[in-house]
């Protein structure tokens, strides 16, 4: 079981504007700056598109972006094209327990 | 851009102890933090370890008592063990390097192409 919780599905049609919400606790989203999301195509490895909240790696289109408000961080994906239907996993540093959590995963499906 | 090539047996006895090796190119090994994270068919991911250039390490703790993980930087490798597996540890295994500040993990930015490792008689 997850110690990060996510929506298991978000739609979109192309164009749109998707939120995928990662909620945690005190402990781990809420006490750190260090929430990452990863894009995991079908039978690929993830692949890292947002880290330290809202940061970008190279090559990264700025489509995704990234937020935090209290124990809650968000992904958005901007524009949505039907090369982003994936599943999208956050991640958060935690102070307790296993420390570094992920949670559940959403699955995007462009409509 | 560093890569990470993963290898070893796709195959696991119950009982019998899973080793899988991650061999880095393209980037120094003598730094970040080197992991493993796993995924069972169909399900999310979860964090295994790592382990520091100097040998350092930190483990999951629901996995520590049969987690152990090495390094040699001669050959820029460094490898998982698990052993007294059961059917619950099959999963897709992937190797990742991981960036750290302080004490604490920030993410991972280069990833394996993952071996589905199954545990079976």
């Amino acid at each position: 079981q997850s110690a990060l919780t996510q929506p298991a599905s978000v739609s979109g049609s192309p164009g749109q504007s998707i939120t995928i919400s990662c909620t945690g606790t005190s402990s781990d989203v809420g006490a750190y700056e260090y929430v990452s999301w990863y894009q995991q195509l079908p039978g690929k490895a993830p692949k890292l598109i947002i880290y330290d909240v809202s940061t970008r790696p190279s090559g990264i289109s700025n489509r995704f972006s990234g937020s935090k408000s209290g124990n809650t961080a968000s992904l958005t994906i901007s524009g949505l094209q039907a090369e982003d239907e994936a599943d999208y996993y956050c991640c958060s540093s935690a102070a307790s327990g296993t420390p570094y959590v992920f949670g559940p995963g959403t699955t995007v499906n462009v409509l | 851009q560093v890569q990470l090539q993963q290898s070893g047996p796709g195959l696991v006895k119950p009982s019998e102890t899973l080793s899988l090796t991650c061999t880095v190119s393209g980037g120094s090994i003598s730094s970040h933090y080197w992991s493993y994270i796993r995924q069972p068919p169909g399900k999310g991911l979860e964090w295994i370890g790592y382990i520091y250039y100097n040998g350092g390490t930190d483990y999951n703790p629901s996995l520590k008592s049969r987690v152990t993980m090495s390094i040699d930087t001669s050959k820029t490798q460094f490898s998982l063990m698990l052993n007294s597996v059961t059917a619950a540890d099959t999963a897709v295994y992937y190797c990742a390097r991981g960036w750290r500040v302080g004490s604490t993990l920030r993410y991972f930015d280069s990833w394996g192409q993952g071996i589905l490792v199954t545990v079976s008689s």
